[in-house]
C-alpha cells in the first residue's frame, strides 16, 4: 500500500498561509491524494482531494507535483480555528470494487495569534 | 440531515465482556466503514461494507465482527473484550462514486477495557 510522510508538526501565524506538505513516493497512477483535519479528538473532516491537476475549493489549494510523489496543502488565510491535526491520505483499490483510505500519522498545525 | 452518529460515545468493559456499536447514516450511502485510532496515530480500517448484506476485512480485523443489515446501519461487535482494543472508533460512509467518493464520518466512539 502507498503511505504519507508528513512532518509531526506546524506553527502558522493567523491570517498567513499554511502550507502542509506530504510525501507520498511510492504512489500509483490511479490513486487519489485526500486531505482531512481532526479538531481535538472529533470525526476527521474532508478537505480536498486529486489525482494529478492542482485543486482549489472554498477551504484549501492542493498543489500536486509533476511526478505525483507529493503534494502540499494550503490554507491560504490560517485562523485560529484551523489548529488541528491534518492528515494526507492515499486511496488505494480494495477488494469488493471499493477503496480504502490509508491514514499517516498526520501534521498537527497550531496557528498561533 | 443528521449525518453520520454512533452510540455509545463512551464506553467502559472489562476484559471479555462483549458489546455492539453502531453506526447510522441518513445521506442513503452505499458504503460504510469502521475504523480505530490509537493515541498519536492515524485512523486503521477495521472493516467495510460495500452494501447491505456485505462487508470485508481491512487493515487489522481481528477481534472484531460486523453486520449491515440495513443500508443505513453498520454494526460493529466485540465479542470478548481485550485491553488491547481499548481506542477511539470512528465510522464513516460514502456514495459509490470513483473520483468523488469522500468518506464522512461519525463523532466517534471513547471505548476503554479494563
Amino acid at each position: 500500500d502507498a503511505k504519507t510522510t508528513q512532518p509531526p508538526s506546524m506553527d502558522c501565524a493567523e491570517g498567513r498561509a499554511a502550507n502542509l506538505p506530504c510525501n507520498h513516493s511510492t504512489i500509483s497512477g490511479n490513486e487519489y491524494v485526500y486531505w482531512y483535519r481532526q479538531i481535538h479528538s472529533q470525526g476527521p473532516q474532508y478537505i480536498i482531494h486529486g489525482l494529478k491537476n492542482n485543486e482549489t475549493n472554498e477551504m484549501a489549494s492542493l498543489i500536486i507535483t509533476e511526478d505525483r510523489k507529493s503534494s502540499t496543502l494550503i490554507l491560504p488565510h490560517a485562523t485560529l480555528r484551523d489548529t488541528a491535526v491534518y492528515y494526507c491520505i492515499v486511496r488505494v483499490a480494495a477488494t469488493s470494487g471499493t477503496y480504502k483510505y490509508i491514514f499517516g500519522t498526520g501534521t498537527r498545525l497550531k496557528v498561533l495569534a | 440531515n443528521a449525518g453520520v452518529t454512533q452510540t455509545p460515545k463512551f464506553r467502559v468493559l472489562k476484559t471479555g465482556q462483549s458489546m455492539t456499536l453502531l453506526c447510522a447514516q441518513d445521506m442513503n450511502h452505499e458504503y460504510m466503514y469502521w475504523y480505530r485510532q490509537d493515541p498519536g496515530m492515524g485512523l486503521r480500517l477495521i472493516h467495510y461494507s460495500v452494501g447491505e448484506g456485505t462487508t470485508a476485512k481491512g487493515e487489522v480485523p481481528d477481534g472484531y465482527n460486523v453486520s449491515r443489515l440495513k443500508k443505513q446501519n453498520f454494526l460493529l461487535g466485540l465479542e470478548s473484550a481485550a485491553p488491547s482494543q481499548t481506542s477511539v472508533y470512528f465510522c464513516a460512509s460514502s456514495y459509490r462514486d470513483y473520483n468523488t467518493d469522500t468518506q464522512y464520518f461519525g463523532p466517534g466512539t471513547r471505548l476503554t477495557v479494563l
